[in-house]
């Protein structure tokens, strides 16, 4: 079975630091990781996807991601947080049935301290 | 491509009443839809996957006659809550699965904010 854990609930960064939303998974398979980002009162938006293609991600916004299968991890990163990255963001992770749920965390909200 | 709406983005109603959600994939078709609620601060939980043209598949703890789902088109999904009561206000999201882009990626609705007073 499938699984995935957000190790942080909160992170607070200042703006122009660096962001490490860490996550980490459970699968039976070569599993499909996502990161989707949710904004106060929006609705969910596709960070990036990994699909067994290159470890090393990149998504929109100047966000990235590298699968590292020994670590069971797909932590996502930015260099430099803008405030307009504050948002709850979730990692997630498909599942093997037929119709490929999503298996999500519990998700990590990120803070900006300007 | 791959926009998914729902309708309406926010609703208030009476206790006791039924509401409809609609979902619509736009630009694509989509054979799977699913079907989550969002509570404050909380994660995504999956309420049912809806598959074109047959009955909706629930989660367990979820009660498909209050939470009735029809998937009657390529392209739209319904969510009706019957005899709605407090408790059901929640954020309500669909999300659909084009088989075009890959099996892997759903698109995700706005989402729907139900108030029941």
């Amino acid at each position: 079975a499938q699984s995935v854990t957000q190790l942080d609930s909160h992170v607070s960064v200042s703006e122009g630091t660096p962001v490490l939303l860490r996550c980490n998974y459970s699968s039976s398979y070569s599993p499909s990781l996502f990161w989707y980002v949710q904004h106060p009162n929006k609705g969910l938006q596709l960070l990036l996807k990994y699909t067994s293609a290159a470890t090393l991600v990149k998504g929109i916004n100047g966000f990235e991601a590298e699968f590292k299968k020994s670590e069971t991890s797909f932590h996502l990163t930015k260099p430099s947080a803008h405030m307009s990255d504050a948002a709850e963001y979730f990692c997630v992770v498909s599942g093997m049935d037929s119709n490929y749920q999503l298996i999500w965390g519990a998700g990590t909200k990120l803070i900006i301290k300007p | 491509g791959a926009v998914v709406s729902q309708h309406p983005s926010r609703v208030i109603c009476k206790s006791g009443t039924s509401v409809k959600i609609e979902c619509r994939s736009l630009d694509f078709q989509a054979t799977t839809m699913f079907w989550y609620r969002q509570f404050p601060k909380q994660s995504l939980m999956l309420m049912a996957t809806s598959n074109e043209g047959s009955k909706a598949t629930y989660e367990q703890g979820v009660e498909k006659d209050k939470f009735l789902i029809n998937h009657a088109s390529l392209t739209l999904s319904t969510l009706t809550v019957t005899s709605a009561h407090p408790e059901d206000s929640s954020f309500y999201i669909c999300s659909a699965r084009d088989l075009g882009v890959g099996a892997y990626e759903q698109y995700f609705g706005p989402g729907t904010r139900l108030t029941v007073t």
